[in-house]
């Protein structure tokens, strides 16, 4: 089975700008989760889509924003980007959406905002 | 709410050598645990997790870990380093109904000596 898929693996842009990067789950998974990763800040939770719903949000502005389409496949948007957004996004996929089951993550989007 | 807590950002330990990389945990609920490994780079891999049942849960590439409810802790151990172990560890908590999906540690690098 084809692993979680991210696209596309680098970017930069300026601020101010959006962004949208995207994520293919493994087939058969239906729960996807967005995390930002920093140096200062870690691994930090975005939102989770299972069945084309967020089912939880982290403590992010709402400039971040995102969707989960009828295949599983999902998006997330970031508007009016800054400094501080540069980061790795990451995305894992899982079964279903139960607290134990296990996240499978993709190789992340490295975002450099200048 | 769920924290995970990881002592330290660095350890360094000899080829051969016992590898052990402490987790904390702060839970209301019974938590579920996990240790994922990430190499530079690339995403993350899931090592081992404990959801319920044996408290001493086996991994890949040799790694154990044992829950310990009375002392809030996930420790991640392995007998003898491999020069293939660098890398950065990350503890993980979620528990059902709670808001964020996977709350992570602030991560150990791990650096094996020859």
């Amino acid at each position: 089975k084809a692993g979680v898929t991210q696209t596309p693996r680098y970017l930069i842009k300026t601020r101010g700008q959006q962004v949208t990067l995207s994520c293919s789950p493994i087939s058969g998974h239906r729960s996807v989760s967005w995390y930002q990763q920093t140096p200062g800040q870690g691994l930090q939770f975005l939102f989770e889509y299972f069945s084309e719903t967020q089912r939880n949000k982290g403590n992010f502005p709402g400039r971040f924003s995102g969707r989960q389409f009828s295949n599983s496949r999902s998006e997330m948007n970031v508007s009016t980007l800054e400094l501080g957004d540069s980061a790795l996004y990451l995305c894992a996929s899982s079964l279903g959406s139960r607290a134990a089951e296990t996240q499978y993550f993709g190789p992340g989007t490295r975002l450099l905002v200048l | 709410a769920q924290s995970v807590t990881q002592l330290g950002s660095h350890v360094s330990v000899s080829e051969g050598a016992l590898v052990l990389l402490r987790c904390n945990y702060s839970s209301s609920v019974p938590p579920y645990l996990f240790w994922y490994v990430q190499y530079p780079n690339q995403g993350l891999q899931l090592l081992l997790k404990y959801t319920t049942g044996a408290t001493l849960v086996k991994g890949i590439n040799g790694f154990e870990a044992e829950f310990k409810k009375s002392e809030t802790s996930f420790h991640l151990t392995k007998p003898s380093a491999h020069m293939s172990d660098a890398a950065e560890y990350f503890c993980a908590v979620s528990a059902q109904g709670g808001s964020e999906k996977l709350v992570f540690g602030k991560g150990m690098k791990l650096t094996v000596n020859p």
